[in-house]
């Protein structure tokens, strides 16, 4: 099985500050990784996935984040925020089947 | 992009009705969609894989014959919860995998989710 572990519950951050999202996995095969953003009352948007390759993801608006295998984590960055990007955050696994498994999730707070 | 969509957006029941809740993928088909159901300011947790064609696979813990899923065509599923009580109340929302759904890389897409209240 596995899991994911978010280290961070609630992050504030200031406008046009950078934000890093940290996120630790467990498994017992190779895991593909993801991290999905959810705005207040919508679902889920992929913003990246790491299946392969390069370590180095960059997703949708600015994000980017790291696979680093021996330390297992996948920890999400974005060099400057706005205020939009205010929004819960969860990096989720698939294992050895279809299915996703969400961490706790992370809410980003940006303020003016 | 692929679009899921969920409907209704938002619903309040009396305890005890059926409430009906479906998932579309616009414009795409799949064969494979997820129910999943999120409580306030928590993860989301799979309450089961729907399969187009077949019965539905029911995570551990989650009442089959409580939350009904119908996957009757490549482009729709349906989620009843029957007999709804109070502790019901839950954002719900359901994910689809373009296609036949065979790689386990294949991205799920998200539906807007649906808010169900019960008093």
């Amino acid at each position: 099985a596995q899991s994911v572990t978010q280290l961070d519950s609630q992050v504030p951050v200031f406008e046009e500050a950078p934000v890093e999202l940290r996120c630790n996995y467990s498994s017992s095969v190779s895991v593909y990784l993801f991290w999905y953003v959810q705005y207040p009352n919508q679902g889920l948007q992929l913003l990246l996935k790491y299946l392969s390759g390069s370590t180095l993801v960059k997703g949708i608006n600015g994000f980017e984040a790291e696979f680093n295998k021996s330390q297992t984590s996948f920890h999400l960055r974005k060099p400057s925020v706005h205020i939009s990007d205010t929004a819960e955050y969860f990096c989720a696994v698939i294992g050895g089947d279809y299915k996703l498994s969400f961490g706790a999730g992370t809410t980003v707070t940006v303020r003016a | 992009g692929a679009v899921v969509s969920q409907h209704p957006s938002r619903v309040i029941c009396k305890s005890g009705t059926s409430v009906k809740i479906e998932c579309r993928s616009l414009d795409f088909q799949a064969t494979t969609m997820f129910w999943y159901r999120q409580f306030p300011k928590q993860s989301l947790m799979l309450m089961a894989t729907s399969n187009e064609g077949s019965k539905a696979t029911y995570e551990q813990g989650v009442e089959k014959d409580k939350f009904l899923i119908n996957h009757a065509s490549l482009t729709l599923s349906t989620l009843t919860v029957t007999s709804a009580h109070p502790e019901d109340s839950s954002f719900y929302i359901c994910s689809a995998i373009p296609g036949d759904g065979r790689s386990s890389t294949d991205t799920q897409y998200f539906g807007p989710g649906t808010r169900l209240t019960v008093l």
